[in-house]
């Protein structure tokens, strides 16, 4: 069974700071990860979506690696902004054909 | 393109009624999903369409949940004899031709669900 570990479950950052959120999967054969973002009460928006063919994608200020072997995905804001302040949460495929499975997430506040 | 989009956003029902969610997505994806968000966690599985074909459904999907997608088009998700244990934050989302392949989740707002 796919178990998807983020940590930490909360962060608080001055704004401008880089910062790394974190997320561990205990079975490596995944075909990809992805990143999501999720404000307060609304559904989740698609950040990056890495394939386990690659080891990194970028997307503006937003940088994502997957290390497969290890069980791991980074993701790396940097110059953080108020506006990035949000709930994060990786997801793997798992199990079925469709099926994928989310972290927890990492609750994110950028303190301006 | 006016993305995934669910009604009701929020529901407030009582213990042991009957309700329905509906969900409509981004018109050419092809591929449906209903996931379940509890406070404080991570959306969970709980059912996967193709067209109008359910392919997937999670053992946390119970008799008084059905789901159906009749025309490949919108989705509706009904719930009934509602528990407590149901108030939840119901996703929908939809692609293309689906994770597997590589292809982004789109994800609605959500339908906030309280049973009281």
């Amino acid at each position: 069974k796919q178990e998807v570990t983020q940590i930490p479950a909360a962060l608080s950052v001055p704004e401008g700071e880089n910062l790394v959120l974190n997320c561990s999967f205990t079975d490596s054969a995944i075909y990809n990860l992805q990143w999501f973002r999720q404000d307060p009460g609304k559904g989740l928006t698609s950040l990056l979506l890495i394939q386990s063919s690659q080891r990194e994608q970028t997307s503006g200020r937003l940088n994502a690696s997957l290390d497969k072997s290890s069980g791991r995905s980074t993701l790396y804001i940097a110059a953080s902004q108020p506006g990035d302040s949000a709930t994060y949460l990786c997801a793997v495929p798992s199990g079925g054909y469709q099926k994928v499975t989310f972290g927890t997430g990492t609750k994110l506040q950028v303190i301006p | 393109d006016t993305g995934v989009s669910q009604d009701p956003r929020h529901k407030i029902t009582k213990r042991g009624q009957n309700v329905t969610f509906r969900c409509d997505p981004i018109s050419e994806h092809n591929r449906l999903y209903w996931y379940r968000q509890t406070l404080g966690q991570g959306p969970e599985f709980l059912t996967y369409f193709q067209n109008e074909a359910q392919l997937e459904k999670s053992r946390l999907l119970s008799d008084r949940f059905s789901a159906e997608r009749p025309k490949g088009s919108f989705s509706t998700l009904e719930i009934q004899r509602t528990e407590q244990g149901d108030s939840a934050m119901y996703l929908c989302a939809s692609s293309f031709r689906g994770f597997s392949t590589n292809e982004k989740l789109f994800f609605g707002s959500g339908t906030q669900l309280s049973v009281l």
